[in-house]
């Protein structure tokens, strides 16, 4: 079964509206990541959030984590046609290289 | 600026056909990935690498094999492709550590006929 679960599955958005998905997972983690993809492209690196850490912002971007509902969400705010892409979390636990990807959320952002 | 470049966007292969998928990183990266993506699946694990000749299975090894020779270099081979091997495939790389951010390949989307 998947670590990481997004939800919703699909979500669209008007443009200048804010846009929130959400991730669960299911054992410990030392951190969590959230990644970006365009259709048909390689994932790119958004924002890395730590276990130790609450809350992050990164420009448009807010990560909110809660270890004890192991859950996180990603807030786009102000969103842009340019948002439109599906979105993933990934978490890593202690002692282990690997990332477990969840689902991920598609965004659409219409203009 | 980093850069992980795949040797090829789309691939058509037979089945029974040996596939060879390149991955090359110039950030000079002792992680290497290799992942599968499918529609509802998420990206699952195949193989990972870190450091040169060495390799550790993933969630789903099977049917797949790797070789990285070259530091930059990360192949992934599929010995005898089948139709269940159609797929999109992404290669990463990364610093070692927890932690690190992971920098993705343009993917090859591959269809095995």
């Amino acid at each position: 079964s998947q670590q990481g679960e997004e939800d919703p599955q699909a979500l669209s958005i008007q443009e200048g509206e804010n846009a929130t998905m959400n991730c669960s997972y299911k054992t410990s983690i030392n951190n969590l990541q959230w990644y970006r993809q365009n259709s048909g492209r390689g994932l790119v690196h958004l924002i890395l959030i730590r276990s130790n850490e609450r809350e992050k912002h990164s420009g448009r971007l807010r990560v909110t984590l809660d270890t004890s509902k192991k859950s996180s969400s990603l807030l786009i705010t102000a969103s842009r046609a340019a948002d439109t892409a599906s979105y993933f979390c990934a978490t890593s636990s202690r002692g282990t290289y690997k990332y477990i990807f969840g689902t991920g959320t598609r965004l659409k952002v219409l203009a | 600026d980093v850069k992980v470049t795949q040797s090829s966007r789309y691939l058509v292969k037979r089945t029974g056909e040996k596939v060879f998928l390149e991955c090359v990183q110039d950030m000079d990266h002792e992680n290497m990935f290799w992942y599968r993506q499918d529609p509802g699946l998420g990206l699952r694990l195949i193989y990972f690498s870190y450091d040169v000749k060495m390799k550790e299975k993933g969630d789903i090894p099977e049917g797949y094999s790797v070789s990285r020779e070259k530091k930059e270099r990360f192949s992934l081979i599929l010995e005898s492709a089948s139709t269940n091997q159609t797929s999109m495939y992404l290669c990463a790389s990364s610093r070692p550590g927890q932690g690190v951010t992971q920098y993705f390949g343009p993917g090859t989307r591959l269809t095995v006929l």
